[in-house]
């Protein structure tokens, strides 16, 4: 089976510190991409990172960055310098197969004045 | 920046009744897709249609759902004999091509809420 996990289901962080979300995804495919979105409180999810599973280089979007782990299958989204804005629910997806997104579970961010 | 537009963004509809929900893709996409997201758990892949066809469907994409592309725009989700455990976020995503590296665009989503 095709799974992808995210095991905090809450995270907080000072305003202007740096968070990091975890992320483990299992899958028998070789090529693939992970994904972040993001899902406001205005409920639209917004994509805000991809990493193509056979680049060795972790991609990195202004203050977002991921540290993709192959090997071990981990897909860790860094926010620096967290803004007020950052507050959301943060989904971790992989696109396997066809087309479909397999989704984890959902962290959800609270940044603290 | 083009959107996905979703309507409505809640439904209450009884037991037992159909349901249409209606998506707007981003008008150069070709690839189109339903999400269901239940309360607390995580959001699940029910279809994705291109040329006029489904390409692929999950275990709960069953004969109570169908999806069409009535015109040139519209994208719809139908829920027939409507259940309690139908009520949901229900979102519609699109895609410009097939292909792993291409992200999909989501709606707000509609709530769907079964009485």
């Amino acid at each position: 089976a095709q799974t992808v996990t995210q095991s905090q289901p809450e995270m907080s962080v000072q305003e202007a510190e740096t968070v990091t979300l975890s992320c483990t995804y299992d899958t028998s495919e070789s090529d693939y991409y992970l994904f972040w979105y993001k899902q406001p409180p205005s409920r639209q999810m917004i994509l805000v990172i991809r990493q193509e599973a056979y680049k060795q280089q972790n991609a990195t979007e202004n203050r977002f960055s991921v540290n993709f782990q192959k090997a071990a299958k981990s897909f860790s989204l860094k926010i620096s310098d967290s803004q007020l804005g950052d507050a959301a629910m943060y989904f971790c997806a992989c696109h396997l197969g066809a087309q479909k997104l397999v989704f984890g579970q959902g962290t959800r961010l609270t940044i603290n004045p | 920046e083009p959107e996905v537009t979703q309507t409505p963004s809640h439904q209450v509809t009884q037991m037992g009744q159909e349901v249409i929900l209606r998506c707007v893709p981003i008008s150069n996409h070709l690839y189109f897709y339903w999400y269901r997201q239940i309360l607390g758990q995580k959001v699940e892949f029910l279809v994705s249609f291109y040329n006029n066809e489904i390409s692929e469907k999950s275990e709960i994409f069953d004969d109570q759902f169908s999806v069409e592309r009535p015109d040139g725009s519209n994208f719809t989700l139908k829920i027939r004999s409507t259940k309690l455990e139908d009520s949901a976020m229900y979102f519609c995503a699109s895609s410009p091509e097939r292909g792993l590296n291409q992200p999909q665009h989501f709606g707000d989503g509609t709530r769907l809420s079964i009485l």
